[in-house]
């Protein structure tokens, strides 16, 4: 089946630079997007990449390369209010192009 | 752009009464919407997918008969929970594509939470 893994928990301090891995299925696979979710709150979209390389949008930038089925979330000049939950969301061709979701990564930023 | 709304935001029942959520896609049309679920400190587990004025389809494990979804327009979708008990509980969130976006980003809903006793 289609699975998506990545790490449970990371813990930075304010101004460090974090990394979330997300390795992938390939079958049928399309693009990887990056969504962050706060407590209690709904996913907010992050990022898409469809194809190999770096996006850049400000502090988060997310890479994917197609061949190693792999792609990361980074995060640059971290602050408290980064604190959240971070899935990484393969989408997948077939009907309706919907998203598969990794278990989630719970990263906390200390002062 | 691309809001997304539910209502309610937050519902408690007894065991054995339906409750009924909506989902609506505010300032766009919405080609396809999704349901999920989601347990505390897990991800989203996706429950079904609805097009406008077609039959939604189910991820396997989900029983449609209790889970009802109606797609009535391409601004609003609603999900019944039929005979609802304990284990029901949980966060319930839709999700919507816009037909004049691209098909990768999904525009969430602030969620449902329920709580039944």
């Amino acid at each position: 089946g289609q699975s998506l893994e990545q790490p449970s928990e990371v813990t930075a301090v304010e101004g460090a630079i974090v990394q979330i891995n997300c390795t992938y299925q390939t079958s049928g696979f399309y693009g990887l997007s990056w969504y962050q979710q706060h407590d209690g709150g709904a996913p907010t979209f992050l990022s898409y990449n469809a194809l190999d390389g770096l996006e850049e949008t400000g502090r988060f930038s997310s890479f994917l390369s197609r061949s190693d089925s792999y792609g990361y979330l980074l995060l640059q000049e971290l602050q408290m209010k980064d604190s959240a939950s971070y899935f990484c969301a393969a989408l997948y061709a077939g009907n309706n192009r919907k998203l598969i979701w990794g278990l989630g990564t719970s990263l906390a930023v200390n002062p | 752009g691309a809001v997304v709304s539910q209502h309610p935001s937050r519902v408690i029942c007894k065991s054995g009464t339906s409750v009924k959520i909506e989902c609506r896609s505010l300032d766009f049309q919405a080609t396809t919407m999704f349901w999920y679920r989601q347990f505390p400190k897990q991800s989203l587990m996706l429950m079904a997918t609805s097009n406008e004025g077609s039959k939604a389809t189910y991820e396997q494990g989900v029983e449609k008969d209790k889970f009802l979804i109606n797609h009535a327009s391409l601004t609003l979708s609603t999900l019944t929970v039929t005979s609802a008990h304990p284990e029901d509980s949980s966060f319930y969130i839709c999700s919507a594509t816009s037909a004049g976006g691209p098909s990768n980003e999904q525009f969430f809903g602030p969620g449902t939470r329920l709580t039944v006793l």
